[in-house]
């Protein structure tokens, strides 16, 4: 089973500034990595996937890359509506697995 | 726009079993594989379970085979998870999920959850 590391488990940033989350993956996963945006209370939100592609309606500031087994969420300057939970989920094989979520706090 | 609904949650008796609903529409259900994931009070996403397209092949969390079985049928855009032997960790929201294509693609639409409540 593939285990994803999310870090760091909250994160405080101001609006308008930048926020960096981490996704690193026990075994290689190809690009076959997804960011998910959680808002309390709501259904997750595909943001990105192949680890870097903006997902249908995603804004600009969000960005994701990919360096092997280490995979990163970008958003580059935040707005009051991005404060969330995000999750990164692989779907390289069974069992999809999910990281224990990085909480994106003002 | 597709639609989830999910539906069959509620406070159930360790032990017993549980039967959760999701109907689809705006999309042609029988052209997708399914999945199940849920999501405990307060916690993380876990994946619980997937299903083919017509329903021959499914496939669960190691931790919960044997007590939970995935169907679907296709006829009446609607997915299944049965649920057995409930146990207190069970409890959680459930959701539906459709993924953007076939297999090993990220989820692109999500009911809303059902509510699970294990307890005596």
């Amino acid at each position: 089973e593939v285990v994803l590391t999310q870090s760091p488990a909250t994160l405080s940033v101001a609006p308008g500034e930048r926020a960096t989350l981490s996704c690193r993956a026990s075994q290689s996963i190809s690009i076959n990595l997804a960011w998910y945006q959680q808002k309390g209370g709501q259904t997750p939100r595909l943001l990105i996937y192949g680890g870097s592609t903006r997902a249908t309606g995603v804004p600009l500031r969000f960005s994701g890359s990919v360096s092997g087994t280490e995979f990163t969420l970008t958003i580059s300057s935040l707005q009051s509506e991005d404060f969330a939970v995000y999750y990164c989920q692989h779907y390289n094989n069974w069992p999809y697995t999910f990281g224990q979520g990085t909480k994106l706090e003002i | 726009q597709v639609h989830l609904v999910e539906s069959g949650g509620g406070v159930v008796q360790p032990g017993k079993s549980l039967r959760l609903s999701c109907v689809a529409s705006q999309f042609r259900f029988s052209n997708y594989p399914m999945h199940w994931v849920r999501q405990a009070p307060g916690k993380g996403l876990e994946w619980v379970a997937v299903i083919s397209q017509d329903g021959t092949y499914r496939n669960f969390a190691e931790s919960l085979k044997g007590r939970f079985t995935i169907s679907r049928d296709n006829s009446e855009n609607k997915l299944f998870l049965q649920m057995n032997s409930v146990e207190i960790e069970d409890t959680g929201v459930y959701f539906c999920a459709r993924p953007s294509g076939g297999y090993y693609t990220p989820y692109d639409s999500w009911g809303q959850g059902t509510r699970v409540t294990v307890s005596s």
